[in-house]
């Protein structure tokens, strides 16, 4: 199955500050999810994104607070925008190919203060 | 986006089966079911998927009910390395996104 490199794997961040994760996989691979995990909580969908179109949101996320990236078929960028401290989670960015079922990056802790 | 049901969490003995239930009722034909695992602090990990024949692999057994409207994901012999949070998923069909929708997940006790 595809490898995922996520990084940063945590951070602390400034309030009204943004934070640029990245999603690097070693293979090509036809769709990637962005999701976040807030504390004891389950896995929520942020948003799709696919190569060459803008990416799909979820009810409750729009574009201006988690801006993503999709410039080729092995990478993605989520942007948390304007962060607050109830941005504070897990984001996990996830891959799709029909070969390769789903894999999950090992996510970035996030706290923001 | 249909929606899984899963008791909140179970407790199983070391070396004994681990029966997880999962209720699908609201399960479309071409939808099909996913179980992942997440252990504290890591990604999930995929364990097994079926569309309505009953699947096994290394890890586990999936058995989907022929009406397919609920699931149980079997770990033969659970060991303490079991221990982790379960996640029954309906995988929306790949033209409409192909998009994992978690629950809750049942979070399972492996004990000595």
């Amino acid at each position: 199955s595809a490898v995922i490199s996520q990084k940063p794997s945590r951070d602390i961040c400034q309030r009204g500050t943004s934070l640029t994760i990245q999603c690097q996989v070693d293979s090509q691979v036809t769709m990637m999810f962005w999701y976040r995990q807030q504390p004891g909580q389950s896995l929520t969908l942020i948003a799709t994104a696919n190569q060459g179109s803008e990416a799909t949101y979820e009810s409750g996320f729009v574009i201006d607070k988690f801006p993503i990236s999709r410039p080729n078929l092995t990478f993605s960028t989520l942007t948390v925008s304007n962060m607050s401290p109830e941005d504070s989670s897990i984001y996990l960015c996830s891959t799709s190919h029909l070969s390769h079922g789903y894999t999950f990056g090992s996510g970035t802790r996030l706290t923001v203060v | 986006d249909a929606k899984t049901t899963q008791p909140t969490s179970m407790d199983c003995a070391e070396g004994r089966a681990a029966n997880l239930p999962c209720n699908h009722s609201t399960i479309s034909g071409n939808e099909y079911v996913y179980w992942y695992r997440q252990i504290h602090s890591q990604g999930p990990q995929y364990i097994i998927h079926g569309l309505k024949n009953n699947e096994t692999n290394e890890m586990a057994s999936l058995i989907i009910t022929e009406d397919r409207k609920s699931s149980t994901l079997i770990l033969p012999h659970a060991t303490l390395r079991d221990t982790a949070v379960y996640y029954c998923i309906v995988r929306v069909a790949y033209n409409q996104g192909g998009k994992l929708i978690f629950g809750q997940g049942t979070e399972l006790s492996v004990k000595p």
